[in-house]
């Protein structure tokens, strides 16, 4: 079965501090992984998408990794700041063409002053 | 450039009811997906249209349900009749079309549906 874990469930970090979530799948056959950035009240927003070949991508202070091998990903954000809260969605794209997306439950970031 | 738009953004019907959600991708995205998110569980994929043709429909949950995008524009999105487990938020997305399945997709702000 497709799945995509998530940990921590929720995070809470002082601003300026640095902090890593967890992507785990368990999804075949692989075409790409992204993350997403979710504002409560908001639709995600794109911030990485790797595909099998690539095993870091950064997005300003957003840097993400991607282990294939233990199907691992991780997205570390550098010098937090107070708009860094929000929920960090793991989606996984599976098949031939990559078009059937298996989304985690996601990790609720507070960052607080 | 105006990004994607759903309307409405909330609607509370009653069960047996039926309801229709829409979604403006933008300007020129062939690409358009349909998620939902239901109480308390992980954002769900329903479907992906490429211009007005139904590339993947797999994840539509049963046949009251009926997706349409007209000209390969708007697309709507009917529910009827609407089951209380219907309720949650309904997301659009849209996406250049790319042939390697890596294209970025950006999300509307979703409709809330509450079915009582």
């Amino acid at each position: 079965k497709n799945q995509v874990e998530q940990s921590p469930q929720s995070l809470i970090i002082l601003e300026g501090k640095n902090c890593t979530l967890q992507c785990n799948y368990t999804v075949s056959p692989f075409s790409n992984l992204r993350w997403y950035k979710q504002d409560t009240g908001r639709g995600p927003v794109s911030l990485t998408i790797m595909t099998f070949s690539e095993n870091t991508k950064s997005n300003g202070r957003y840097t993400a990794t991607l282990d294939a091998d233990t199907k691992q990903s991780s997205l570390h954000i550098t010098a937090s700041q107070l708009s860094d809260s929000a929920s960090y969605i793991c989606v996984v794209s599976a098949g031939n063409y990559g078009q059937n997306f298996v989304f985690g439950p996601g990790t609720r970031l507070s960052v607080l002053p | 450039e105006a990004g994607v738009t759903q309307f409405p953004s909330h609607s509370v019907i009653e069960k047996g009811q039926t309801v229709t959600l829409r979604c403006d991708p933008i300007s020129g995205h062939d690409n358009l997906y349909w998620y939902r998110r239901v109480m308390g569980k992980e954002i769900k994929f329903l479907l992906h249209f490429v211009k007005e043709s139904k590339q993947d429909e797999s994840g539509m949950p049963n046949n009251r349900f009926l997706a349409e995008r007209t000209g390969g524009t708007y697309s709507t999105l009917k529910v009827q009749p609407a089951e209380l487990e219907d309720s949650g938020v309904y997301f659009c997305a849209s996406s250049k079309r790319d042939l390697l399945g890596t294209d970025t997709q950006y999300f509307g702000p979703g409709t809330r549906l509450t079915v009582l």
